[in-house]
């Protein structure tokens, strides 16, 4: 089945640093993938939505110089949270979307930031 | 603009009772519904997705236009169905962008 493998699963950084997340279709191509973050016990508030090749979109209220999203191939796509605060720290998860595979949304197991 | 609804925050049943999560829908086009399912410490799994009308783990959910809802429901629930159950829709189409919409999501704890 389609999988997706987001990394790192868990990150510690400093405020002022920044951060990035890779999120990678192993066995199929994603023509758009999503960023997601979760709060705890809370649901999945969709950020952004990237295609390869083209400036990502982002959801009302999502700041795009902070949460840097590259789509670089049909494969990957990063989100680098920059100047980090300890706001910041969430739980974030990726989704690929192919035309491949059964359900076209795949998940990735998701990154705890936390930022200190 | 996609909107999901879930109206409870927790669903507390006695094992082998029926158990109906609600789901309820606003979109303008004609949307896609999954349910989506988080056990503990794992990542999100697709339980059903209403277009393939399968059942799985015992699980069914019925696409009502009419209502706009897209209920979850088993008729005997077993302790390993507790969990964290998710309704999301997705508005195909290009100008919609396929985007994934969840609901706020529904506990289910499922009690001996």
């Amino acid at each position: 089945g389609a999988v997706v493998s987001q990394h790192p699963s868990r990150v510690i950084c400093k405020s002022g640093t920044s951060v990035k997340i890779e999120c990678r279709s192993l066995d199929f191509q994603a023509t758009t993938m999503f960023w997601y973050r979760q709060f705890p016990k809370q649901s999945l508030m969709l950020m952004a939505t990237s295609n390869e090749g083209s400036k990502a979109t982002y959801e009302q209220g999502v700041e795009k110089d902070k949460f840097l999203i590259n789509h670089a191939s049909l494969t990957l796509s990063t989100l680098t949270v920059t100047s980090a605060h300890p706001e910041d720290s969430s739980f974030y998860i990726c989704s690929a979307y192919g035309l491949e595979g059964v359900n076209g949304y795949t998940f990735g197991s998701g990154t705890r930031l936390t930022v200190v | 603009a996609q909107r999901v609804t879930q109206p409870e925050k927790l669903l507390s049943v006695f094992k082998g009772a029926p158990v109906e999560l609600k789901c309820n829908y606003s979109y303008s086009g004609s949307p896609e519904l999954f349910w989506y399912v988080q056990y503990s410490r794992q990542r999100l799994q697709l339980l059903l997705r209403h277009i393939s009308r399968e059942s799985i783990k015992g699980f069914t959910a019925d696409l009502n236009k009419g209502e706009t809802s897209f209920h979850l429901k088993k008729p005997f629930a077993q302790e390993e169905d507790s969990a964290m159950y998710y309704c999301a829709l997705s508005g195909r189409g290009e100008e919609y962008g396929n985007k994934l919409v969840f609901g706020a999501g529904t506990i289910l704890r499922v009690k001996s």
